[in-house]
């Protein structure tokens, strides 16, 4: 079992629709966990970290389930500028492990 | 807002030779991290650092690698006899280390080996 797996894309959705992004992970003791986005070609740049109560951050919303070991990610009213991929972190007592991302392309 | 910054942003690089990729970490920060990212790709962890030692390296960073901190601001990769499967993006990051604190990226080394 991969150690992140997230949903393979790619995502082609209208500008202004509601899209969701999933995401589990292997390791148990995994303690921190965030969603990065990436430009073609670019860094991978920090969205938000997550949070077990969930939280939100304007039009992005993310979910934990430490049981279950799953991590979401919605984004409401999508925008052009959302295009990109979107990578699924995860943190334990070892350095950050990545999934492959699941590219968004949000179309006018 | 601080940054990691990276150079040079792109190394074209003959097999067999030797490269140097440099970092400068955002300055308040204490761990330092290499990661590479081959076209197409997820992104992989190469090597951590902290305390001017090597606090944790994947398998991929073998013999052929080494890091360093020759001062007070600079993190150093080094690839030696390089290879062509060594061509990919190289990424620097750093944190500060505490739980939940996520690590801050440079915009990468394009290092293609010919």
């Amino acid at each position: 079992r991969k150690e992140v797996e997230q949903d393979p894309g790619p995502f082609n959705v209208p500008e202004g629709a509601t899209v969701a992004f999933n995401c589990t992970y292997s390791n148990s003791a995994s303690q921190s966990f965030f969603w990065y986005r990436q430009d073609c070609r670019k860094e991978p740049k920090l969205l938000m970290s997550v949070y077990s109560s969930g939280n939100e951050d304007g039009r992005f919303t993310a979910q934990l389930n430490r049981a279950s070991q799953y991590i979401s990610l919605l984004i409401r009213d999508s925008k052009l500028s959302d295009s990109a991929t979107y990578l699924c972190v995860v943190k334990g007592n070892t350095p950050l492990v990545f999934g492959k991302g699941t590219r968004l392309s949000v179309i006018a | 807002e601080p940054e990691v910054t990276q150079t040079p942003s792109h190394q074209v690089t003959q097999m067999g030779q030797e490269v140097i990729l440099r970092c400068v970490p955002i300055s308040n920060h204490l761990y330092f991290y290499w990661y590479r990212q081959i076209l197409g790709q997820k992104v992989e962890f190469l090597v951590s650092f902290y305390n001017n030692e090597i606090s944790e390296k994947s398998e991929i960073f073998d013999d052929q690698f080494s890091v360093e901190r020759p001062d007070g601001s600079n993190f150093t990769l080094k690839i030696r006899s390089t290879k062509l499967e060594d061509s990919a993006m190289y990424f620097c990051a750093s944190s500060s280390g505490l739980l939940g604190q996520p690590q801050h990226f440079g915009d990468g080394t394009r290092l293609s080996i010919l």
